[in-house]
């Protein structure tokens, strides 16, 4: 069964220094993405970044990367030089198969707090 | 272009009560889910929709119903609400095709039970 752990309830890190979230996952399906979502104070879900099962490298979007350890099967937000904007809750999620997959579940979240 | 659009944004129930939230989306996209959130976790899969005219429990599927009506609509029914119940429900459609498949969220809809 597919599940997704996020162990970290809340993360402190001083603006403009880098700061790592944790994700770890489980499933049996080879096929599979990961995602990472970012929610604000105000509510709304912004998808942030993806990573698939079969990509060789780890995925990068503007400040955002995932370091991706396929065999200890976590997928690691990385966030360089925090600004005050990204205090938010940071969920990852996961869905199983390929073009015929879509139940894709969610981890409890990880509250970030970026200090001036 | 409105994405996911969502109705209503708030409803208060009492215990016993039944209703339909909405949910519509303009992008084309052939999959779509609801999700609860309750205070301070993460969202949870009730039921989710493939392609159009096929549904499929999630996580959490217990005391709800739902309906795919056509491509854009994909609405939720709860129809003996309880306490249990009262949390905020996120509607999400994304892409039934290869690569990245992100979904894309409505504002949610604030439900509380008494």
């Amino acid at each position: 069964a597919q599940k997704i752990t996020q162990t970290q309830p809340g993360m402190f890190v001083q603006e403009k220094e880098a700061v790592t979230l944790d994700c770890t996952y489980d499933t049996s399906d080879p096929s599979y993405g990961l995602f990472w979502y970012k929610q604000p104070s105000s509510g709304e879900m912004i998808f942030l970044i993806y990573q698939g099962s079969y990509d060789q490298q780890n995925a990068t979007e503007g400040r955002y990367s995932l370091n991706f350890q396929k065999a200890r099967k976590s997928a690691n937000l990385v966030i360089s030089a925090s600004q005050l904007g990204d205090s938010a809750m940071y969920f990852c999620a996961m869905r199983e198969g390929g073009t015929g997959g879509f139940k894709t579940i969610f981890g409890a979240g990880t509250r970030l707090f970026v200090k001036a | 272009n409105a994405g996911v659009t969502q109705t209503p944004k708030f409803q208060v129930l009492k215990t016993g009560q039944s209703m339909t939230l909405q949910c519509a989306q303009d992008m084309n996209h052939n999959s779509m889910y609801w999700y609860r959130q309750d205070p301070g976790m993460g969202l949870r899969l009730i039921y989710y929709s493939a392609s159009e005219g096929t549904t499929d429990k999630g996580e959490v599927p217990n005391g709800y119903n739902v309906s795919r009506l056509n491509k854009r609509e994909f609405s939720l029914r709860l129809e003996s609400a309880a306490p249990s119940q009262t949390s905020v429900y996120f509607c999400a459609s994304s892409e039934a095709r290869t690569g990245v498949r992100e979904q894309y969220f409505g504002p949610g809809t604030r439900l509380t039970v008494t």
